[in-house]
């Protein structure tokens, strides 16, 4: 089974700290994902990476940057954490890195981290 | 904006009966996918329908897709208090790069009563 892993579960982090989030997954996937979930708007997605080095922003990637040194690892980075970040991360992964979306596997995921600033 | 919305947004049944889930998207897609959330946990992936199919059946779970209503609705038959959970539908829209990103939408919470 492939297995996503956060590196914390719970997180508290006061205003204007610099956050890292790490994600690390064990299946050689290309794609990786970060993802917020907030109470009334589903998930979002922040950011995600096709590649090493590769980094693609998503719906709403202010506030955040990311990096993928290594295949198996994406973090995430809050800058200058602020409150209005205080909310639920997850990672994911998946296996095709190609445009041929149709055949796309679908995305694993990790527990989460829910992160409360202060 | 929002791509995938559920109805209804919460629901509550007996253990047996059965579980429907709509979903409406406003997009092209190339795939639809329908994920399950346990409480503070991550999503798990429960079954995939490609836009060129019309029904897909994974055991207890059957997914209909109609593209041109732009609609996909989860049956879960003969439910279990342990279906309890979160259940969000998600596309992968067409057009452009995807590299598998998905668009989710905001859940349904189902509760089976024992």
């Amino acid at each position: 089974d492939v297995k996503v892993t956060q590196s914390s579960r719970y997180l508290v982090k006061r205003t204007g700290e610099k956050v890292f989030l790490e994600c690390v997954q064990d299946m050689d996937h290309e794609n990786m994902f970060w993802y917020r979930q907030d109470p009334g708007l589903g998930l979002r997605l922040i950011y995600f990476s096709y590649d090493v080095k590769m980094k693609e922003k998503g719906d709403i990637p202010e506030g955040y940057s990311v990096s993928r040194e290594k295949k198996e690892r994406f973090s995430l980075i809050l800058e200058s954490a602020s409150t209005n970040q205080t909310s639920m991360y997850l990672c994911a992964s998946s296996l095709f890195g190609q445009r041929m979306s149709s055949y796309n596997s679908p995305l694993h995921f990790g527990n989460g981290t829910r992160l409360t600033v202060t | 904006s929002q791509q995938g919305e559920e109805d209804p947004q919460a629901l509550s049944i007996q253990e047996g009966e059965n579980a429907t889930m709509n979903c409406s998207y406003k997009t092209s897609i190339n795939n639809l996918q329908w994920y399950r959330q346990n409480s503070g946990r991550g999503l798990v992936h429960l079954i995939l329908i490609r836009s060129n199919e019309r029904e897909k059946h994974s055991g207890r779970l059957r997914v209909t897709l109609d593209t041109s209503k732009k609609s996909s609705s989860l049956l879960i038959t003969a439910s279990r208090a342990a279906d309890t959970a979160s259940y969000f539908c998600a596309t992968d829209n067409a057009g452009g790069t995807s590299y598998g990103k998905l668009t989710f939408g905001q859940g349904t919470i189902l509760t089976v009563h024992p």
